[in-house]
């Protein structure tokens, strides 16, 4: 089945800094790929998906890029604010509902 | 409109016992999934249920089972219990179930001892 790797585990910038978190699939196959933030003991919340016929997708402050080629997603987070601060988690998707997640990114951001 | 619950928000087992959840979706969306998250692990998808029909299966245990009923609501069942199952238990509803935004509950915080 598909495997999901996200890096870094643990992430601290400098608020108004950029933030980078970086996932890599294994299944070509794969088409969807949603991004949740979920907040201290709170539920995960989409904030951004990209699907495999776009490269890039932005909203404000967040952005996604989608290499195919290298199977490798990442999301852009820019002038950063204490309110980013949560586990982001990236997910894939090759049909249907059924996704795989990777392991998140606790994301702090120090004022 | 009101947003996906699941009870009971906390439970505690013993090894051996089973425990039964249950999440009602928001109204109108005819897809539930599972996950189990567990710190380290992230959230892995343990399967989804729609119009009364498991449609994708994770790799879990048969242990691990589940079904919908016609209003969408969904149960998910541990049967003999293990240590690891502890857990946080989340489900999620979308619309037709099929890549669109998720929905996710908050939870049932599940401990074994």
């Amino acid at each position: 089945g598909e495997n999901v790797e996200q890096h870094p585990s643990t992430l601290s910038v400098q608020e108004g800094d950029s933030a980078v978190i970086k996932c890599t699939y294994s299944d070509s196959a794969s088409n969807y790929f949603p991004w949740y933030k979920q907040e201290l003991g709170k539920r995960p919340q989409l904030i951004i998906d990209i699907r495999s016929n776009v490269g890039e997708k932005k909203d404000q402050r967040i952005a996604v890029t989608l290499n195919k080629t290298a199977k490798h997603f990442s999301l852009h987070i820019t002038e950063t604010q204490p309110e980013d601060s949560a586990v982001y988690f990236c997910a894939a998707s090759i049909g249907g509902n059924q996704f795989y997640f990777g392991t998140g990114t606790s994301l702090t951001v120090i004022p | 409109k009101a947003g996906v619950t699941q009870t009971p928000r906390y439970l505690i087992k013993t090894r051996g016992q089973q425990v039964t959840l249950s999440c009602s979706p928001i109204s109108g969306h005819r897809s539930v999934s599972w996950y189990q998250q567990t710190p380290g692990q992230g959230l892995q998808f343990l399967f989804e249920y729609f119009s009364e029909t498991q449609r994708n299966k994770g790799n879990f245990p048969g242990r691990f089972s589940g079904r919908q009923f016609s209003n969408s609501r969904s149960e998910m069942n541990v049967s003999t219990l293990e240590l690891g199952d502890s857990a946080l238990y989340l489900c999620a509803s979308s619309l037709e179930g099929d890549q669109e935004t998720q929905y996710f509950g908050p939870g049932t915080r599940l401990l074994v001892l």
